[in-house]
């Protein structure tokens, strides 16, 4: 899995409760990323960040918030899930070959 | 920021067909290109990239062409194989803009027997 790991890969959750899904790596990478991905509209950027404490916004930020206490863990927050958040959720890292990404997580916002 | 654009959305190809996905690109400062191949309920893996300092790179049924002028990337694949049924994405990535990357919307290839 080239070092990378989501949790968890599957979740369902009521509409209005937050969710916290998880992001580690192993290799000490700097950069990471929070991806979402939805039919028509491919991979789009949520947050990403480029060290410990360090994140920068990507163009579908609201309603996301992201965590990097420490290098290996990279947190993305929904505070209050809605159904329009009801996607597939890929962490990716950046290494000598490019992006590699994790097996992503399924959320389901009923 | 940077917008890729990507077509077409869907393409069905006879088996030992060649395929061609094209993208566009809006920021002349991008100068990574790779090309992500995402299999049913799979993670996208890397398959191929190119580099603007370069105008062609082939990887054996693979090859991605650049035209910086115009902005745009292509990715062909040759004696196409049901194993290449996927969904392919492209995108640009900008090393001097924050080391992000920005998507195509993707093309759906299925490759008929």
């Amino acid at each position: 899995d080239a070092g990378i790991t989501q949790s968890p890969r599957h979740k369902v959750t009521e509409t209005g409760t937050p969710v916290t899904l998880r992001c580690h790596q192993t290799e000490n990478h700097r950069y990471m990323y929070w991806y979402r991905q939805d039919p028509g509209h491919g991979l789009r950027l949520i947050h990403y960040s480029y060290g410990v404490k360090d994140t920068d916004k990507g163009e579908v930020s609201d309603g996301y918030s992201v965590s990097r206490s420490k290098t290996e863990d990279f947190l993305l927050t929904l505070e209050s899930a809605t159904s329009s958040q009801t996607s597939v959720y890929f962490c990716a890292i950046t290494t000598i070959y490019g992006y590699t990404f994790g097996s992503g997580t399924r959320l389901t916002v009923v | 920021g940077e917008n890729v654009e990507q077509h077409p959305s869907t393409l069905s190809v006879q088996e030992g067909d060649s395929a061609v996905i094209k993208c566009t690109y809006s920021d002349s400062a991008s100068n990574y290109f790779p090309w992500y191949k995402q299999e049913l309920g799979k993670r996208p893996q890397l398959i191929i990239d190119i580099r603007s300092n370069v105008g062609e790179k082939k990887d054996q049924r693979i090859a991605v062409t650049l035209n910086k002028t115009a902005k745009h990337f292509s990715l062909h694949i040759t004696e196409t194989q049901p194993e290449d049924s996927a969904v392919y994405f492209c995108a640009a990535y900008n090393t001097g803009g924050g080391n992000k990357l920005t998507f195509g919307t993707g093309t759906q290839l299925k490759v008929e027997l």
